[in-house]
């Protein structure tokens, strides 16, 4: 079976600060896919990243990077110098080859950034 | 580049009506997810597609149907509506079936029953 946790429901942070949603996942395959999602209140998913389990090497874009660690099954996400559109629900997502392909999804995290 | 097409984007039916949600794959992608998001939750798979046979069940209520057409265009049927179905319904597709093929979804359904 695979599960994905977001053990943060909710985060509150003032505009310029840094912020780290945390992603830890359980899955008996060994070949599996990361991705992170956002969601704005508007309600459709944004792709964010997608990392496979054999390429553990982070990654940046911009103000976002991720931090694959499959010693610590975990996929967390951070965002530097956070603004206020970034107020958001951001989900982790799994999917492996024994799972058919379909993705579990976290219970997500709403992010607000305050002004 | 074309993306998943969702129709309707909102629907609103009362209790014990039935509904028809539509996806239309991005091109030469074969599979299809169906995934319920209700209101503070995350999506919860239901049914996938792949080359119009099911390949996969989740959690889809007996009162729900869906099927892939051979233009690989999905359908997701639900009857006798209850309250409870409101609820934000994604459609995705991807190249293949298996985690390895990336999954693109579309921009839902918001379906309200009243």
């Amino acid at each position: 079976a695979q599960k994905v946790t977001q053990a943060q429901t909710e985060i509150s942070v003032v505009e310029k600060e840094d912020v780290t949603l945390d992603c830890v996942y359980e899955t008996r395959d060994t070949t599996y896919y990361l991705f992170w999602y956002k969601q704005p209140p508007s309600g459709e998913l944004v792709f964010l990243i997608r990392r496979n389990s054999f390429d553990e090497q982070n990654e940046i874009s911009g103000r976002y990077s991720w931090n694959f660690q499959k010693s610590t099954s975990s996929f967390n996400f951070t965002i530097t110098a956070s603004q206020v559109v970034d107020s958001a629900v951001y989900f982790c997502a799994l999917t492996s080859n024994t799972n058919a392909g379909k993705s579990t999804f976290g219970d997500g995290t709403t992010l607000t950034v305050k002004p | 580049a074309a993306g998943v097409i969702q129709s309707p984007r909102h629907l609103i039916k009362e209790k014990r009506e039935t509904a028809t949600l539509k996806c239309y794959p991005i091109p030469r992608h074969d599979t299809v997810y169906w995934y319920q998001q209700g209101p503070g939750q995350d999506p919860q798979f239901l049914i996938s597609f792949y080359e119009k046979m099911q390949s996969d069940k989740g959690s889809i209520p007996d009162r729900f149907s869906a099927q892939q057409f051979s233009d690989y265009h999905s359908e997701l049927n639900m009857s006798s509506l209850e309250l409870g179905d409101s609820a934000l319904y994604f459609c995705a597709s991807s190249p293949g079936t298996g985690g390895f093929y990336e999954q693109y979804f579309g921009p839902g359904t918001r379906l309200t029953v009243t």
